[in-house]
């Protein structure tokens, strides 16, 4: 199973672009990247997914380098309701269980 | 269809007591997982199904723990003679075939026991 290691936490202010890189460096071929947000109290919430180079959706954009040894996931302009744990994800789900690390924990200031 | 629903959201037992809590995932999911997650730390994989086969199982999951999914719908998971050190929530999760959009999460059940 590939390892990841992330910031335990970050600080930001609102209006500011936040990125948290993710490292995994024994990434396998078919694994995909996805990364998870959670509120307190709530279950994870799909960010978004990628497998390589760069995806982007509403909410977030993903970049991952060629060697896929890393990838950073960038919020843009994040609000105070932002402020929650990113759990970066890798593995292959058609294969087994995806497992979370400590995550970052992300605070927003105003 | 809203998502995956968990029932009870909150329970508390005593010490040695059995529990039994529900997963209803997205109808036209056919994996279903369940996770637990303690105070601080990330969610801990604990099983998986596909359909109503029970695929992969967590080495750290005791035996004192049992899941089912009957006919591939809902799920239960079972802990007998509950101890202090289960109070956690308990996530589940359901996956589509496509596995595009990664899984969604219910809101858990947050167990106590004391």
């Amino acid at each position: 199973l590939a390892k990841t290691t992330q910031p335990i936490s970050m600080d930001s202010y609102e209006g500011q672009e936040v990125n948290i890189t993710c490292s995994h460096n024994n990434i396998a071929t078919n694994d995909y990247i996805t990364w998870y947000q959670q509120f307190p109290s709530q279950g994870p919430r799909f960010i978004i997914q990628g497998y390589k180079t760069k995806v982007t959706n509403e909410v977030a954009s993903l970049f991952i380098p060629a060697d896929r040894k890393s990838s950073t996931l960038s919020l843009p302009r994040v609000s105070l309701s932002d402020t929650a744990v990113y759990y970066c994800l890798v593995g292959d789900t058609g294969r087994r269980a995806l497992t979370f690390g400590s995550g970052t924990r992300l605070q927003v200031q105003p | 269809d809203t998502g995956v629903s968990q029932d009870p959201r909150h329970k508390i037992t005593k010490r040695g007591q059995n529990v039994t809590f529900r997963c209803d995932p997205i109808s036209e999911h056919n994996r279903l997982y369940w996770y637990r997650q303690t105070l601080g730390q990330g969610p801990e994989f604990l099983t998986y199904f596909q359909n109503e086969a029970q695929l992969e199982k967590s080495r750290l999951l005791s035996d004192r723990f049992s899941a089912e999914r009957p006919k591939g719908s809902f799920s239960t998971l079972e802990i007998q003679r509950t101890e202090q050190g289960d109070s956690a929530m308990y996530l589940c999760a359901s996956l589509s075939s496509e596995e595009r959009y990664g899984y969604t999460f219910g809101s858990g059940t947050r167990l106590t026991v004391v």
